[in-house]
């Protein structure tokens, strides 16, 4: 059964530094992985799909690299806004015909102006 | 892309009551799925809801608890029955369309049971 731990459960800093979030998976033989944002009352926005094949992939200010052997991803955000803050979450999937995805309890960013 | 609509947002309901979800897609799509977030947990995984099949089930889901619907390829419904406290959580339906590997959410609905 794949679990998946998200570190630091919660960062709170300020406004224009650089910052990494974690996720660690326990199975390795994943089709790809997905980092989301979660806003309260908003449900989830897909930030990054990085596939197995993949090293890492850039939208912005947000980068996502992947180690599959070891079971880890992380994301970085680069000067980070107010505007950033919400919990984010990432979730790696085995792909196949249900393409279900497992998620971790996710990281709650606070960017302080 | 996929614009989920998802209703209602929110509900308090009493316990031994049920209620049901709509998530309506602006595309067609094959595969929804329906999620529950439990006050500080992660997002777990309830069913996968293909059109003109029965809804595939997860560990710890059972229909008679969880029925669902998926009449067609841009609508679905999900209904908690026979309610009690533990049920209250988020519920979130979302999709995979077929051009795209994302999956695409709707907004969630935040049911309490008192």
């Amino acid at each position: 059964k794949q679990e998946v731990t998200q570190i630091p459960a919660a960062l709170s800093v300020p406004e224009g530094e650089n910052l990494v979030l974690n996720c660690s998976f326990t199975d390795s033989a994943i089709y790809n992985l997905q980092w989301f944002r979660q806003d309260p009352g908003k449900g989830l926005t897909s930030l990054l799909l990085i596939q197995s094949s993949q090293r890492e992939q850039t939208s912005g200010r947000l980068n996502a690299s992947l180690d599959k052997s070891s079971g880890r991803s992380t994301l970085y955000i680069a000067a980070s806004q107010p505007g950033d803050s919400a919990t984010y979450l990432c979730a790696p999937s085995k792909g196949g015909s249900n393409y279900k995805l497992t998620f971790g309890k996710g990281t709650l960013l606070t960017v302080n102006p | 892309s996929a614009v989920i609509s998802q209703k209602p947002s929110r509900d308090i309901c009493q316990r031994g009551t049920s209620l049901t979800i709509q998530c309506q897609v602006d595309s067609q799509v094959t595969m929804m799925f329906w999620y529950r977030q439990q006050p500080g947990q992660s997002l777990t995984l309830i069913a996968t809801a293909n059109q003109g099949s029965e809804a595939t089930y997860e560990s710890g889901f059972v229909i008679d608890k969880f029925p669902i619907s998926r009449p067609n390829l841009t609508f679905s419904t999900l209904t908690v029955s026979n309610m009690s406290p533990e049920d209250s959580s988020i519920y979130l339906c979302s999709v995979r369309t077929p051009s795209n590997e994302k999956l695409f959410f709707g907004s969630g609905t935040q049911l309490s049971v008192l």
